[in-house]
């Protein structure tokens, strides 16, 4: 079974400095997906950033990039520019591209983002 | 778009009583639904996944009899607690997606507390 690690429980960074939340994934697939979700206070889930892994290419959503080295499982989110909104819990997640029950998302434990202004 | 709500978005009820949460996409019909649920501080935990149509696929661990899931249509699922008990009291998350590729679109959650 695939498993996602976020090893990094809390992180602070200064407003509009350039803050990287660590993930790593464990997977013997090499068709899948990578995701990051914000969970600001709300608690709704909003979507950051998605990652095919056949793409070598690393997705940019604004402020918002990722670092993708397929072969380490590594997928790690860099915030420039960081803004109070910011702020919230990070989550990475998994999914599987073609087995059985491939729409499941695997998640990390989270990491909670705080921005000092 | 890909606008997902729940209701109601918040629920206190009665130990042994059963409620229902509505999970429905809004402008966007969703082959495939799933329900979750979030302790405090905790990541969230997948309890189904539920095709329209189909009956819902558990994951280990979650008493089907206990959470009722109901895929109705391709716009609402309804998560049923049934003989809600202290412990159920928890965050509940729904999920829905327009294919088997697509991202999932996630409702804004139900607290529910169980007295």
């Amino acid at each position: 079974a695939q498993t996602v690690t976020q090893s990094q429980p809390e992180m602070s960074v200064q407003e509009a400095e350039t803050v990287t939340l660590s993930c790593t994934y464990d997977t013997s697939e090499s068709d899948y997906y990578l995701f990051w979700y914000k969970q600001p206070p709300s608690r709704q889930m909003i979507l950051v950033i998605r990652q095919e892994a056949y793409k070598q290419q690393n997705a940019t959503e604004n402020r918002f990039s990722v670092n993708f080295q397929k072969a380490a499982k590594s997928f790690s989110l860099k915030i420039s520019d960081s803004q109070l909104g910011d702020a919230a819990m990070y989550f990475c997640a998994y999914r599987s591209e073609f087995t059985q029950g491939a729409q499941k998302l695997v998640f990390g434990q989270g990491t909670r983002l705080t921005i000092n202004p | 778009g890909a606008v997902v709500s729940q209701h109601p978005s918040r629920v206190i009820c009665k130990s042994g009583t059963s409620v229902k949460i509505e999970c429905r996409s809004l402008d966007f019909q969703a082959t495939t639904m799933f329900w979750y649920r979030q302790f405090p501080k905790q990541s969230l935990m997948l309890m189904a996944t539920s095709n329209e149509g189909s009956k819902a696929t558990y994951e280990q661990g979650v008493e089907k009899d206990k959470f009722l899931i109901n895929h109705a249509s391709l716009t609402l699922s309804t998560l049923t607690v049934t003989s809600a008990h202290p412990e159920d009291s928890s965050f509940y998350i729904c999920s829905a997606s327009r294919f088997s590729t697509d991202t999932q679109y996630f409702g804004p959650g139900t607290r529910l507390t169980v007295l």
